[in-house]
């Protein structure tokens, strides 16, 4: 069965530092998501793609975060500089296309400290 | 905007007992409704949605959901949970491009 992949797995960084999160979804699923999970909570969404363009990141610190998803399949997601704060699960998920109707299928998630 | 709350924060129950999970959500208008789970060491799954139609919803592992649309819930049942059914559930609405989540519910179930 295919799966979203990410990587790394666990990132610990020291606060100011820059970080990176790659994703791959599920080949042929034209949405991408990035969220964010704070320990007790759900995820929350950061920032929505159809194909290569943004479609929803309303939620996303665009003063340190950014995201890229230039050829419309794998993504990344950037964090500089990292604070304290930034410390929880980044997880991706795509689905086949937009709208509630399709299942998002998500990702093992990339566990962050920030130090 | 939306949002969903779920009621309890932490389940312990014994094998064989029944389980609800209580789901609400704030959205007036027309939604679909998920509920995930995410077993330990393992990624989010789906276990089940509606969209329309039955109110009851039947999803994977005997689990069941049933959506009361005047009462805006979307409670997640289990007659005679499993030891494997620990996991943590959430509960998530869209309205339409958006999944908005509960902050999830950890159910752990005793040998």
């Amino acid at each position: 069965e295919a799966e979203v992949a990410q990587s790394p797995r666990y990132k610990i960084t020291e606060k100011s530092q820059a970080v990176a999160f790659w994703c791959d979804p599920i080949s042929g699923h034209a949405t991408l998501y990035w969220y964010r999970q704070i320990l007790g909570q759900g995820p929350e969404l950061l920032v929505q793609f159809q194909d290569e363009s943004v479609v929803d990141d309303s939620q996303l610190p665009k003063d340190r975060f950014s995201a890229e998803r230039l050829k419309g399949v794998d993504s990344t997601l950037k964090i500089q500089p990292a604070e304290l704060g930034d410390s929880a699960m980044y997880l991706c998920a795509s689905s086949f296309t937009r709208g509630g109707s399709y299942e998002q299928y998500f990702g093992p998630g990339t566990r962050l400290t920030v130090t | 905007a939306q949002s969903v709350s779920q009621h309890n924060h932490h389940v312990i129950l014994s094998e064989a007992a029944s389980l609800e999970l209580g789901c609400n959500y704030s959205y007036g208008g027309t939604v679909n409704l998920f509920w995930y789970v995410q077993y330990p060491g393992q990624h989010l799954q789906l276990l089940l949605k509606y969209f329309s139609g039955d109110p009851l919803v039947k999803g994977i592992k005997g689990f069941e959901a049933e959506f009361i649309k005047s009462k805006f819930s979307f409670n997640l049942r289990k007659p005679s949970v499993q030891w494997s059914d620990t996991a943590e559930y959430f509960c998530a609405v869209t309205n339409d491009y958006k999944l908005s989540f509960g902050a999830g519910t950890t159910v752990t179930v005793r040998a």
